[in-house]
């Protein structure tokens, strides 16, 4: 079964300092993923997708990484804000066109002063 | 240019009840797809249309059904509500597929008592 876990659950950090979310899955056959920032009450926005052959991309302050071999993806924030306090979903396509998606639980990320 | 738009924003039906749910995407894109959201189980795939065709669904009782138009606007319909189907129901457009993104709507809360 097609499963994404991401970790941790919940996140608690201090304004400025920098974190990581981890992202691991097993989907296959691979086609891309993708890390969705979603603030309370509202829909994901996309941050980042990368396919089987990226290993990085950037938006700004959000670096995401992905190894395809050890199925695993990391989302780093930098000099974290008080708005990045959200939900960060990860999301794993199977295929393209005719995909399917799997969707993490997400990391619940608090930013305080 | 318009997101994706849902409509009510906010739903209180009673148990036994039917609700219809709409979503407009973005103009020009023809994948309009469906997701369930709910604490504990994250985001779940209710299914995709794609030039009023469904192409993938998930895996929810057939209480839960959808349409799309030839405008490409999509209906979602819930059956014999049940107390369980209080969640955010979310929904995201794309042109074609995964490579090209989905972009949400700001959802439809449905409460169930």
């Amino acid at each position: 079964k097609n499963q994404v876990e991401q970790s941790p659950q919940s996140l608690i950090i201090l304004e400025g300092k920098n974190c990581t979310l981890q992202c691991n899955y097993t989907v296959s056959p691979f086609s891309n993923l993708r890390w969705y920032k979603q603030d309370t009450g509202r829909g994901p926005v996309s941050l980042t997708i990368m396919t089987f052959s990226e290993n990085t991309k950037s938006n700004g302050r959000y670096t995401a990484t992905l190894d395809a071999d050890t199925k695993q993806s990391s989302l780093h924030i930098t000099a974290s804000q008080l708005s990045d306090s959200a939900s960060y979903i990860c999301v794993v396509s199977e295929d393209f066109g005719n995909e399917k998606l799997t969707f993490g639980t997400g990391t619940r990320l608090t930013i305080i002063p | 240019k318009a997101g994706v738009t849902q409509t009510p924003r906010y739903l209180i039906k009673t148990r036994g009840q039917q609700v219809t749910l709409s979503c407009s995407p973005i103009s020009g894109h023809r994948s309009v797809s469906w997701y369930q959201q709910t604490p504990g189980q994250g985001l779940q795939f209710l299914f995709e249309y794609f030039s009023e065709t469904q192409r993938n669904k998930g895996n929810f009782p057939g209480r839960f059904s959808g349409r799309q138009f030839s405008n490409s606007r999509s209906e979602m319909n819930v059956s014999t509500l049940e107390l369980g189907d209080s969640a955010l129901y979310l929904c995201a457009s794309s042109l074609e597929g995964s490579f090209y993104g989905y972009t949400f709507g700001s959802g439809t809360r449905l409460t169930v008592v």
